[in-house]
């Protein structure tokens, strides 16, 4: 059974940092497209960054140059590195993974880690 | 980007009921198009991929059409658990994927 499972999420302050993880299981990350999608709260979705299963990375124009996604092969592990948070990036975070059929749906997804950007 | 719009943004509707939800994108994007429900306090969930095809697991009372830049999700006839909120997703540009604004189906 595929099971995506997001930590790291809790409180920063405006200008702080935070690191989210996705551990994977039943499956292996590094074959896979992945994303990171974030909902502030009461809001709709947001597709955030992606990784493809060759490296080849995208962002959102709202989060580019301050945050990073990156993935550990030995930890199959999915990271997004958040840097210079605004209250704007206040929000659920999903991952999500493309599956492997026409028009690359996200078909598995975790449960989400919530992000407060607050002083 | 893509802009996806969908309409309409909340709807009450009745057990039962046929529920029609459109999305409409900016641009054409073939079938590249994606339905997912969402209940509160829950990632979301895979419906429809590909505009018309069913995701394994998901009620065939739930069906998809379209191509090019109009598109529907049916529900044929409404049940309890489908109360929730329902976005479609464009996939045809993977560098900027993009999410309609969500339709709420409410309970009338």
């Amino acid at each position: 059974e595929v099971q995506l499972v997001e930590s790291g999420g809790g409180l920063a302050q405006p200008g702080g940092s935070l690191r989210l993880s996705c551990a994977a299981s039943g499956l292996t990350l590094s074959s896979y497209s992945m994303n990171w999608v974030r909902q502030a709260p009461g809001k709709g979705l947001e597709w955030v960054s992606y990784i493809s299963s060759s490296s080849t990375i995208y962002y959102a124009d709202s989060v580019k140059g301050r945050f990073t996604i990156s993935r550990d092969t030995a930890k199959n592990s999915l990271y997004l590195q958040m840097n210079s948070l605004t209250a704007e990036d206040t929000a659920m975070y999903y991952c999500a993974r493309i599956g492997v059929v026409l028009a690359r749906p996200f078909d598995y997804w975790g449960q989400g880690t919530l992000v407060t950007v607050s002083s | 980007d893509i802009q996806m719009t969908q309409s309409p943004s909340s709807l009450s509707a009745s057990v039962g009921d046929r529920v029609t939800i459109t999305c409409r994108a900016s641009q054409i994007i073939s079938n590249y198009l994606n339905w997912y429900q969402q209940k509160p306090g829950k990632a979301p969930r895979l419906l429809i991929y590909a505009a018309s095809s069913l995701q394994s697991g998901v009620p065939s009372r739930f069906s998809g059409s379209g191509s090019g830049t109009d598109f529907t999700l049916t529900i044929s006839s409404l049940q309890p658990e489908d109360f929730a909120t329902y976005y479609c997703q464009q996939s045809y540009s993977p560098l900027a994927v993009t999410f309609g604004g969500g339709t709420k189906v409410k309970i009338k």
